[in-house]
């Protein structure tokens, strides 16, 4: 079935060190994807998403590119702040809409002054 | 302002006792679901409903019930609550327009533990 893969926290930096975190994801046919994040004692929210092959996702200076080619959608960003301090989901949604969303299992992202 | 609302945000219960959940948004939206979050597994879908009266299993449907009578409400029953039920709760909900690929709108979470 649909799954998503990402990699294993916790990823620790610091203040202004480039971030990735890696998603790959197995689904048939072409999925939306998207990245989540969730704040200490919060919610999910949407962070960024991409809707077909080559698409790049930006928001708050994170960006992912969807591709097809490594089945992959890994999350960057150049410069993290201590504010950045989040778990991180990835996701996909096998119909290209978004009823059966299917998430990976959360990359914890810890960022030091 | 925009918002699903969930409750309660903690809870402590026993075994056998029923609970109800509780989520209601204020966006209109069509689409309401119901996901578990477990270290280590993520997020996983229990229920979800397209519409009034129109409710569909998730992943993991054992255990629980929902029922979707008004737009805005989509609670979450735990007939018989067990400990491996013991888990964070998110709410959520989307406009589900033709073609809407995307946002979804989560609650806060509600914290449930069984003894």
């Amino acid at each position: 079935g649909d799954s998503v893969t990402q990699m294993e926290g916790p990823v620790t930096l610091s203040e202004e060190a480039f971030l990735t975190i890696n998603c790959t994801y197995t689904a048939t046919g072409y999925p939306s994807l998207f990245w989540y994040v969730q704040y200490p004692g919060e919610g999910l929210q949407l962070l960024l998403k991409a809707t077909k092959a080559d698409d790049k996702g930006s928001n708050k200076g994170f960006e992912a590119t969807y591709r097809k080619e490594t089945t992959s959608f890994h999350l960057e960003k150049g410069s993290v702040q201590v504010s950045d301090s989040a778990v991180y989901f990835c996701a996909l949604s096998p119909l290209g809409g978004f009823q059966k969303l299917v998430f990976g299992t959360g990359t914890r992202l810890l960022v030091s002054p | 302002e925009a918002q699903v609302t969930q409750n309660p945000r903690y809870l402590i219960t026993v075994t056998g006792k029923k609970l109800t959940v509780t989520c209601s948004q204020n966006m209109n939206h069509e689409y309401m679901s119901w996901y578990r979050q477990d270290p280590g597994l993520g997020l996983r879908q229990i229920y979800y409903s397209m519409n009034v009266e129109a409710t569909d299993k998730g992943d993991v449907p054992e255990g629980y019930k929902v029922s979707r009578k008004e737009k805005r409400n989509f609670p979450l029953i735990l007939e018989s609550p067990s400990p491996n039920q013991t888990s964070l709760y998110f709410c959520a909900s989307s406009s589900g327009l033709a073609g809407d690929t995307g946002e979804l709108f989560f609650g806060e979470g509600s914290r449930l533990t069984v003894l």
